[in-house]
């Protein structure tokens, strides 16, 4: 099955840096990758995603970019505000059965 | 905004006791997943269903776990009996197309 790996498991930003998220999948055949972000003690909220057949998304402050070859996929966020301080999950789902697989987490803290 | 609906929020169980969690998904979609979210970690799929059908349940530890979705729309999962390493967020989510999957706000166990 599907191997997903996320680095780095903590990241601490000053207010108005950028944060990136790298998340790596073992399965070529995987063909979405969605982002979730996760507040203490609540669900976890779909931020941003991406098809295989694109290469970048962008969305606000929020941008996602996949390499097919390399296998790897990033999230960027820029201009980091304090409200962004929460986990944030990368997946990937596999093309044959739908099954979705998550990355450990990175718990992103932004410093005022 | 719909949203998908747990209950309960928190259950403490004594090991060896009988648990059961509830999902009801949002109206209209086909897909639901059961993930297991152990502090520290991404979720991990336990069951995924495509309307009353089990589509991949590889990961449900059969000899104590259990799940259903008779009707196709709302689920429950079962654990019995419940051990020690059995305490864990549970997540439900679902997806209309299988692709963006939205999740509930879980079912947080304590295995005493």
């Amino acid at each position: 099955g599907e191997n997903v790996e996320q680095h780095p498991s903590t990241l601490s930003v000053q207010e108005g840096d950028s944060a990136v998220i790298k998340c790596t999948y073992s399965d070529s055949a995987s063909n979405y990758f969605p982002w979730y972000k996760q507040e203490l003690g609540k669900r976890p909220q779909l931020i941003i995603d991406i098809r295989s057949n694109v290469g970048e998304k962008k969305d606000q402050r929020i941008a996602v970019t996949l390499n097919k070859t390399a296998k790897h996929f990033s999230l960027h966020i820029t201009e980091t505000q304090p409200e962004d301080s929460a986990v944030y999950f990368c997946a990937a789902r596999e093309n044959t059965g739908n099954q979705f697989y998550f990355g450990t987490g990175t718990s992103l803290t932004v410093i005022p | 905004e719909a949203e998908v609906a747990q209950s309960p929020r928190y259950k403490i169980t004594e090991k060896s006791q009988a648990v059961a969690f509830w999902c009801d998904p949002i109206s209209g979609h086909a897909t639901l997943y059961w993930y297991r979210q152990i502090l520290g970690q991404g979720p991990e799929l336990l069951v995924q269903f495509q309307d009353e059908s089990v589509v991949d349940d590889s990961q449900l530890p059969k000899d104590r776990f259990s799940a259903e979705r008779l009707k196709g729309v709302d689920s429950t999962l079962k654990i019995q009996p419940a051990e020690l390493g059995d305490s864990a967020m549970y997540l439900c989510a679902s997806s209309l197309d299988a692709v963006e999957q939205y999740f509930g706000p879980g079912t947080r166990l304590t295995v005493t």
